[in-house]
């Protein structure tokens, strides 16, 4: 079974665009999280869907955003970008939600540059 | 206070010792807990998750989970220079969201 896939894989920004990423779960997983990592803060939460909706929400900016479509596919899109945007970007899927024991499985990433 | 914090370490041990990972939560509601091995310039990896309070062993790795002190460590015996990563603890508290520790840095010496 293939894995989650993300693309593309690497991106270079200037500040004041806008960037979109893609994810592609699991074949079967439904649910989609999103997630920043940076050096300084870690994995940081953005958000989940499960079947077109969003459930949770981190503490990011308005200018983050995402959605899923019906086949589970996930964007996520980031306006006017900023330096500080520059993270690696990953999605992970799971098959139902992320309820106890329910495991994530990671995409290899987006890296972003934002200069 | 941070919702789920680890040591980050360099944790350093030599080959074929035993390697303890710690992890701490905030959340008495927290329900799952997991580990995950992230290799430089890679994606997270699940190792193991444990939702029971106790003791839960993989191969040469346990997770151990204790509810009341709101702990959860990672041993790895047998520590061999390829386990040299981060290993970040995860918290699920339920809402849909996984909360991740910082990860601790773990060096194998050869």
């Amino acid at each position: 079974k293939a894995g989650v896939t993300q693309t593309p894989r690497y991106l270079i920004k200037t500040r004041g665009q806008q960037v979109t990423l893609s994810c592609s779960p699991i074949s079967g997983h439904r649910s989609v999280s999103w997630y920043q990592q940076t050096p300084g803060q870690g994995l940081q939460f953005l958000f989940e869907y499960f079947s077109e909706t969003q459930r949770n929400k981190g503490n990011f900016p308005g200018r983050f955003s995402g959605r899923q479509f019906s086949n589970s596919r996930s964007e996520m899109n980031v306006s006017t970008l900023e330096l500080g945007d520059s993270a690696l970007y990953l999605c992970a899927s799971s098959f139902r939600d992320t309820g106890p024991g329910e495991t994530q499985y990671f995409g290899p990433g987006t890296r972003l540059l934002v200069l | 206070q941070k919702e789920v914090e680890q040591n980050s370490g360099p944790l350093s041990v030599p080959e074929g010792a035993i390697a303890s990972l710690n992890c701490t939560y905030s959340d008495r509601g927290s329900q799952s807990f997991f580990w995950y091995r992230q290799y430089s310039g890679k994606s997270p990896e699940l190792i193991m998750f444990i939702y029971s309070n106790g003791d839960k062993e993989d191969g040469r790795f346990t997770a151990q989970l204790n509810k009341a002190s709101q702990y959860v460590s990672l041993l790895i015996r047998d520590s061999q220079p390829s386990d040299s990563a981060t290993y970040l603890c995860a918290v699920n508290a339920g809402g849909f969201k996984t909360i991740f520790g910082a990860g601790t840095r773990l060096f194998v010496k050869a």
